[in-house]
């Protein structure tokens, strides 16, 4: 079965600083990955997305993301943190077949200090 | 009106009550899900409507019943909740070819 793996549930960087969110997929087949942000009291919001096209990927606000196969990665990077960053952030996969659906990592709420 | 719009954004109701989630999308989707996200649990996919198919999450109560009447609309009609059952409820609509999804921002369901 296709799914995500985010370990840990927090993060905590420096404004300033580079910030990475790690995830780890697991699937069959050639994967359609995705990130989306959340803002507090909002629904989900569309990052970036990998569809077996370039493998770095480049997203809204600064973001992106590699997807290695060799790794079964698709890390999600800002060379620099903003303090509007601070969300939280969820991966997710696209299960293949029939209508779309995604399954989704556990989410990794991201802190941004001054 | 664009995007994915959700109604109430806030509902407290009793355990005894009757209330209904609602759900528009703007975007010419051809799919519509709901999903269920509570703290500390990974998003739950609870329903999905598209032209090619109706699926349920064999795991969700009977006191959630979904309704789409349309491709533009989708309901999700409560009766006699739990507190367990308290969560951000979200929809989604999609447009297939590997684009996502566009969230709307979800109703905060309270069960007293």
């Amino acid at each position: 079965a296709q799914s995500v793996t985010q370990l840990g549930s927090h993060v905590s960087v420096s404004e300033g600083a580079l910030v990475l969110l790690r995830c780890n997929y697991s699937s069959s087949v050639p994967p359609y990955l995705f990130w989306y942000v959340q803002y507090p009291n909002q629904g989900l919001q569309l990052l970036l997305k990998y569809t077996s096209a370039a493998t770095l990927v480049k997203g809204i606000n600064g973001f992106e993301a590699e997807f290695k196969k060799s790794e079964t990665s698709f890390h999600l990077t800002k060379p620099s943190a903003h303090m509007s960053d601070a969300a939280e952030y969820f991966c997710a996969v696209m299960i293949q077949g029939g209508s779309e659906k995604l399954v989704f990592g556990k989410g990794m709420k991201l802190t941004v200090n001054p | 009106e664009t995007g994915v719009t959700q109604t109430p954004r806030h509902l407290v109701m009793g355990m005894t009550n009757k209330k209904s989630l609602k759900c528009e999308q703007h975007l010419g989707h051809n799919a519509m899900y709901w999903y269920k996200q509570s703290a500390k649990k990974p998003l739950e996919l609870m329903f999905v409507y598209s032209l090619e198919e109706r699926v349920e999450n064999n795991s969700v109560p009977s006191r959630f019943s979904p309704e789409c009447p349309n491709s533009s609309h989708l309901f999700l009609h409560l009766h006699t909740l739990q507190p367990e059952d308290s969560a951000l409820y979200l929809c989604a609509s999609s447009q297939g070819g590997g684009y996502g999804y566009t969230f709307g921002s979800g109703t905060r369901l309270t069960v007293v």
